[in-house]
């Protein structure tokens, strides 16, 4: 069975700080794809980045960051010198390709002014 | 943009009472979805569709019926609304996008049942 674990459900930190949330994957498909999603305030889902199983280069874009580690099963998201408008709920999901995909319960983040 | 939108946006309705969300999409998906999102439990599936008339149960979709008589609708039915289906109702498409899939969602829906 497949199964996506988000161990932090609530972070507050101060602007500028930071931030690494933290997703941890089970699957025993050799072929896979990990994704983050935010959702802010305003409710709507936004697709942040995928992943693929046969990729673990780390990617950079802008303030954000991603670290995947398959020898931990890991998919790990950090936000440099974060701001408020990072404020938002986070998703971490994963899927075989197939019809199925699997949410991890979200991380709540609060960037303090 | 995934060309979805979801109709009503907002919705109260009476227990008891049959509900239907609508989803649309513009860009010819065949891999359509609804989810429920509630506080806890992250996003959980409900039904899902294959193709035009083809779909299947999800993981809560107890008290749920789907239809797809066209590639860009979707609709979910509640057959008699419970409190318990007071929720926000996600809709989705999956795509193969440069080596991977990607599931791209839609604005939700907020259905209250008093």
């Amino acid at each position: 069975a497949q199964k996506v674990t988000q161990a932090q459900t609530e972070i507050s930190v101060v602007e500028k700080e930071d931030v690494t949330l933290d997703c941890v994957y089970e699957t025993r498909d050799t072929t896979y794809y990990l994704f983050w999603y935010k959702q802010p305030p305003s409710g709507e889902l936004v697709f942040l980045i995928r992943r693929n199983s046969f990729d673990e280069q780390n990617e950079i874009s802008g303030r954000y960051s991603w670290n995947f580690q398959k020898s931990t099963s890991s998919f790990n998201f950090t936000i440099t010198a974060s701001q408020v408008v990072d404020s938002a709920v986070y998703f971490c999901a994963l899927t075989s390709g197939t019809y199925k995909y699997i949410f991890g319960t979200g991380t709540r983040l609060k960037v303090l002014a | 943009d995934a060309g979805i939108t979801q109709s009503p946006r907002h919705k109260v309705t009476e227990t008891g009472t049959p509900v239907t969300l609508r989803c649309h999409q513009t860009e010819n998906h065949r891999y359509m979805y609804w989810y429920r999102q509630d506080p806890g439990h992250g996003l959980r599936l409900i039904h899902y569709s294959y193709g035009v008339k083809d779909t299947d149960k999800g993981e809560v979709s107890d008290g749920y019926s789907v239809s797809r008589s066209k590639t860009e609708d979707f609709l979910l039915t509640l057959e008699s609304a419970t409190s318990s289906q007071t929720s926000v109702y996600f809709c989705a498409i999956s795509e193969y996008v440069a080596l991977g899939y990607e599931q791209y969602f839609g604005p939700g829906t907020r259905l209250t049942v008093t």
